[in-house]
């Protein structure tokens, strides 16, 4: 069965450092994953998404992730945090070959220190 | 502007109570989502439609119904028989083999 496991529910960086939230996911077939950004009380915005073509993808923000199959890791990194990137950062994989059914993270929380 | 509109923002259910949560698109999406969020537990599927007048149950479905009558419309009925409701519901889209966009939720909560 997949699965996706996010590594840290609480992370906070210092204003200016570099940004790394971890997620390893499992899967029986190649799997299509991505980043999930949601602000308070709002939905989920999407961040970027990998589907198998290039394995370093860019999104919004400034934000990055690099698909390593060896280590069935998605993990996703800003070089610089500023204070609007706190938030709480989702994780998902598909299952069956589509894109529309997803398994989630439970979420890593961001904080920004000024 | 084209998005997916969940009403109302807040919800607030009595004991013994049904309450009807509603989710609309205008992306002309073909399938729709609903999820329930709690702290520290990610999103978890209740139920999801592929295609007017058909739907299938997703993880968590129990005390919970919904209906597909329009392709923009999929209400998600909380149920009495659901005993801890309260939770953030998100409602999303996606073509069929697209990528989910969300909603804003509903904060439903009990009295």
């Amino acid at each position: 069965a997949q699965s996706v496991t996010q590594l840290g529910s609480h992370v906070s960086v210092s204003e200016g450092a570099l940004v790394l939230l971890r997620c390893n996911y499992s899967s029986s077939v190649p799997p299509y994953l991505f980043w999930y950004v949601q602000y308070p009380n709002q939905g989920l915005q999407l961040l970027l998404k990998y589907t198998s073509a290039a394995t370093l993808v860019k999104g919004i923000n400034g934000f990055e992730a690099e698909f390593k199959k060896s280590e069935t890791s998605f993990h996703l990194t800003k070089p610089s945090a500023h204070m609007s990137d706190a938030a709480e950062y989702f994780c998902a994989v598909s299952y069956g070959g589509s894109q529309g059914n997803l398994i989630f993270g439970k979420g890593t929380k961001l904080s920004v220190k000024p | 502007d084209g998005g997916i509109t969940q009403s109302p923002k807040y919800l607030f259910r009595k004991e013994g109570q049904n309450v009807t949560l509603s989710c609309e698109q205008n992306l002309n999406h073909d399938a729709m989502y609903w999820y329930r969020q709690d702290p520290g537990q990610g999103l978890r599927l209740i139920y999801y439609s592929q295609i007017v007048n058909d739907f299938q149950k997703g993880d968590i479905a129990e005390g919970y119904s919904v209906s597909r009558e329009k392709k923009e419309s999929f209400p998600l009925t909380v149920t009495s028989a659901q005993k801890n409701p309260t939770a953030f519901y998100l409602c999303a889209s996606s073509p069929l083999e697209g990528t989910q966009h969300f909603g804003d939720g509903t904060r439903l909560s009990i009295l």
